[in-house]
């Protein structure tokens, strides 16, 4: 595998569910960011780690759960969500948080549906 | 409100044509500029950057423009494939307090390159 993987592409769950999303990165990176991304609306960042450590949690319901075991897994673990949570989500990773060319790479997402 | 705009949702163009994206954006202390391609069903692709001291930068078939006075930026696509087909995503990123740089993302753009 290379780049960036997500699993699963997609998935169904209840309000009642709880699911984790993974996310791998095979790039050496030190930092991974969980994005949202919902119909017409730009890309939103969730969450940044960088070595392990979140560095910016962008005032995200507690209903969502970041997990970084190490620099190439993260985790998004849900519970308890609502429709309006129904999202494309992105996981990427990039060399570094600072550096001032730092290119993002994606995974391919996971699309979720709240039902 | 949104620090980075695409103003146009859709723009179409004939094969073999320029195909020309268009950004706009409000905060002055961006540094770097991405442009991304996605395809449906797929995560973001890095397509193409430029440092805040460039002005202009060429790979292959793409450029990218910048005119910081105007706080514009845009993505040369010539000539035109229909395999460019695909919503180009404007980010934008600056070097945040604490040290920490955060991409910025417009809502897109959907290129239909007719054959």
């Amino acid at each position: 595998e290379t780049g960036v993987t997500q699993t699963p592409r997609h998935l169904v769950m209840g309000m009642t569910n709880k699911k984790s999303l993974k996310c791998e990165q095979h790039l050496g990176h030190n930092a991974m960011y969980w994005y949202k991304q919902s119909a017409k609306k730009p890309l939103e960042l969730m969450f940044v780690y960088s070595l392990e450590e979140r560095v910016e949690n962008n005032s995200v319901p507690s209903r969502f759960s970041p997990e970084c075991p190490n620099s190439s897994h993260l985790f998004l673990h849900l519970h308890t969500l609502q429709p309006e949570d129904s999202a494309l989500y992105l996981c990427a990773s990039s060399q570094d948080i600072t550096g001032g060319t730092n290119t993002q790479y994606f995974g391919p997402g996971t699309r979720l549906t709240v039902l | 409100d949104q620090q980075v705009k695409q103003n146009s949702p859709s723009l179409s163009v004939q094969e073999g044509r320029i195909s020309i994206l268009n950004c706009d954006y409000t905060n002055s202390m961006f540094d770097y500029f991405l442009w991304y391609k996605k395809y449906p069903a797929e995560g973001p692709t890095f397509l193409i950057s430029i440092s805040s001291i460039k002005d202009k930068n060429e790979d292959g078939r793409f450029t990218v423009f910048l005119n910081k006075s105007a706080k514009h930026l845009s993505l040369h696509i010539v000539p035109s494939q229909p395999g460019d087909s695909a919503v180009y995503f404007c980010a934008a990123s600056a070097l945040e307090w604490g040290g920490s740089e955060k991409l910025v993302f417009g809502k897109g753009t959907k290129l239909t390159v007719n054959p």
